[in-house]
């Protein structure tokens, strides 16, 4: 039972344009959730992060959606560069204060921007 | 920012063999490390939380006697694939949060194990 679904195994946009990385989850007890960017052979890379109290968050070209009714988050980048072509993962956190939070990662996006 | 390494990078062994993979936090303590393994064109999935001082958590279907963990040190957890099979082969990821309650946590750069 998939937690954390990213529907889009893979997305292309043109360079300049706005990338959307959509993600889904069904556990109603995540409060916490993290995009991750990730190349071929090498560890996750943190690039911005939610609280379940907010609805957006942004960081430069990055910015989160979160929308609780629906259960869905989205990310955000524009504008799209090259060097952005990777696969994205979303997360999910929970957990009790104080303590190190568990993640659960959605399947990844591979987004392609083109020159 | 915070930095996590894995050693090592790439590990090529027989079947039936132990491998061990470290994971270090360089730069701040980390009293819980999680391990995880991604499988080709699939998410990462949680294995195991590693707890400094004592024992690790393991999720359900993964075999605690074939992964042992070792959290020996504020900055050291260590994974031991016992009597590897190729079923095993997959890339191993470690990651830690900055702090307790930090819900970002920072990933180690993976371990590739190939098991002939």
């Amino acid at each position: 039972d998939q937690q954390v679904k990213q529907n889009s195994p893979s997305l292309s946009v043109q360079e300049g344009r706005i990338s959307i990385l959509n993600c889904d989850y069904t556990n109603s007890m995540f409060d916490y959730f993290l995009w991750y960017k990730k190349y071929p052979a090498e560890g996750p890379t943190f690039l911005i992060s939610i609280s379940s109290i907010k609805d957006k968050n942004e960081d430069g070209r990055f910015t989160v959606f979160l929308n609780k009714s629906a259960k869905h988050l989205s990310l955000h980048i524009v504008p799209s560069q090259p060097g952005d072509s990777a696969v994205y993962f979303c997360a999910a956190g929970r957990g009790s204060s104080g303590s190190a939070r568990q993640l659960t990662f959605g399947s990844g996006t591979q987004l392609t921007v083109l020159p | 920012g915070a930095v996590v390494s894995q050693h090592p990078s790439w590990v090529i062994c027989k079947s039936g063999t132990s491998v061990k993979i470290e994971c270090r936090s360089l730069d701040f303590q980390a009293t819980t490390m999680f391990w995880y393994r991604q499988f080709p064109k699939q998410s990462l999935m949680l294995m195991a939380t590693s707890n400094e001082g004592s024992k690790a958590t393991y999720e359900q279907g993964v075999e605690k006697d074939k992964f042992l963990i070792n959290h020996a040190s504020l900055t050291l957890s260590t994974l031991t694939v016992t009597s590897a099979h190729p079923e095993d082969s997959s890339f191993y990821i470690c990651s830690a949060p900055l702090r307790l309650g930090r819900e970002t946590q920072y990933f180690g750069p993976g371990t590739r194990l190939l098991v002939l």
